[in-house]
């Protein structure tokens, strides 16, 4: 098994839309749960993170995490073409050593 | 004012020629990285500095060497490359090991070797 499986898509919705990506680990060290945007030709960037299970909200986005599960999932309400890129789920354990998923390529259509 | 930037952004080689990637943060981060992303877009770590110190060294070939001069700078030479090495290379900086330490990205290097 895997350490992180992510779908790779790609996710294609209309404008408006709300996108749902998902992520599954096996690691029970990890203690950190990220979300990284990356456009084409370009390196991630970090969007959100949590440490904790439950919700967290940020503008247009929901980062949720289910630790019993061992599952995290990031919600993008009232999607735009601007959100077209890689979503790339990332664990951090202790240390600095980050764990990405291989990433959801996402196409908002106007 | 790039906060952290890589040269060269695209490298074309030969097999079994020696190259180097260079990277520079002007974030003021202790720490540095370089991940290594493939053709399916597994980004996954290769290296990472802590105040010039090789803290992380995955299981990455020994034709791989990583070199920090300080703490701004982290390069790393590839020698004799192979065909495999094709791939995207980023480098990384944060400030430090704890919590959730955000790394920030460079734009990355692609490399082709022929």
């Amino acid at each position: 098994q895997k350490e992180v499986e992510q779908d790779p898509g790609p996710l294609s919705v209309p404008e408006g839309a709300i996108v749902s990506l998902n992520c599954t680990y096996s690691n029970s060290a990890f203690q950190y749960f990220m979300w990284y945007r990356q456009y084409s030709r370009k390196g991630p960037e970090l969007l959100m993170y949590t440490y904790s299970s439950g919700n967290k909200e940020d503008g247009r986005f929901t980062a949720q995490v289910d630790k019993s599960s061992k599952y995290i999932s990031l919600f993008i309400r009232d999607s735009q073409p601007s959100d077209s890129a890689t979503y790339l789920c990332a664990f951090k354990a202790a240390g600095n050593k980050l764990t990405f998923g291989g990433g959801t390529r996402v196409l908002v259509k106007p | 004012d790039t906060a952290v930037s890589q040269t060269p952004k695209y490298l074309v080689t030969q097999m079994g020629n020696d190259k180097s990637i260079k990277c520079e943060q002007n974030l003021g981060h202790d720490t540095m990285y370089w991940y290594k992303q493939d053709s399916k877009k597994f980004l996954k770590i290769m290296f990472s500095y802590n105040n010039k110190e090789l803290i992380i060294n995955e299981t990455v070939p020994n034709r791989f060497s990583p070199k920090s001069p300080d703490k701004a700078h982290l390069n790393l030479h590839i020698n004799s490359l192979e065909l495999g090495d094709s791939a995207v290379y980023f480098c990384a900086s944060s400030l430090g090991l704890a919590g959730v330490d955000t790394q920030y990205f460079g734009p990355g290097t692609r490399l082709t070797v022929l």
